[in-house]
């Protein structure tokens, strides 16, 4: 089914390690973006890319890093897990930068847990 | 700066109940409003969306209507089902990027 991938679903960290969240859309969007979902507090922009070879900084993006070498894939990379990284991660993708014209397309999510 | 305020929930029906969650924003030019839900343990789904002042958009028998006048999307459903327990997020569009609503959730009893 065509949409947006994201693996692993669920994974636990120990406080210091790395480890890359992986997003890939099959939809030919241009734009892709990382949330991350905490209790209370909505939805949060980390990063996004509005091309290949793109990228820009979301609302959060301290200890989160990103690479678009092709339109599809998408990486988030955690260098130095900390606790505080403990959320839920959601890769969206849309025709659009601001997807003003059909929304968002999102991922299943990844459920991360860094202890 | 852009934002959306839902209410808060939680919210409890029960199955055949009306149900409406109250969403207004705030925005300086003129954003896409959204309804997304979000069913246990996965990610957002589109529920509807409206691109201008007096649109009307629905699916799934929800309906929001897109009120300039009052900075309004209320999301609306006649009659809930058991099914229709998730979490829903109101949304705005500035041609920008995304604000998103903190989410209300909907637990509808038999």
């Amino acid at each position: 089914n065509a949409g947006v991938t994201q693996t692993p679903k669920f994974h636990i960290l120990k406080t210091g390690q790395s480890m890359t969240l992986q997003c890939a859309q099959d939809m030919n969007h241009g734009y892709l973006s990382w949330y991350r979902q905490d209790p209370g507090m909505g939805l949060r922009r980390i990063h996004y890319s509005v091309a290949a070879g793109i990228t820009d900084k979301g609302e959060v993006p301290d200890g989160y890093n990103v690479s678009r070498s092709n339109t599809e894939d998408f990486p988030l990379r955690l260098e130095s897990a900390a606790p505080s990284q403990t959320s839920v991660y959601f890769c969206a993708s849309s025709y659009s930068k601001g997807g003003a014209d059909y929304g968002y397309t999102f991922g299943s999510g990844t459920r991360l847990t860094v202890v | 700066g852009d934002s959306v305020t839902q209410m808060e929930g939680p919210v409890t029906l029960s199955e055949e109940a009306c149900l409406t969650i109250n969403c207004t924003y705030t925005a300086t030019g003129y954003p896409s409003l959204f309804w997304y839900v979000q069913y246990p343990g996965e990610g957002l789904q589109l529920l509807l969306k409206a691109t201008k002042a007096d649109d009307k958009g629905s699916n799934k028998g929800f309906e929001a209507t897109y009120r300039k006048e009052t900075t309004s999307f209320h999301l609306e459903k006649g009659s809930v089902q058991v099914s229709d327990s998730a979490v829903y997020f109101c949304a705005l569009s500035d041609g920008n990027q995304f604000y998103f609503g903190t989410g209300t959730s909907l637990t509808v009893i038999p």
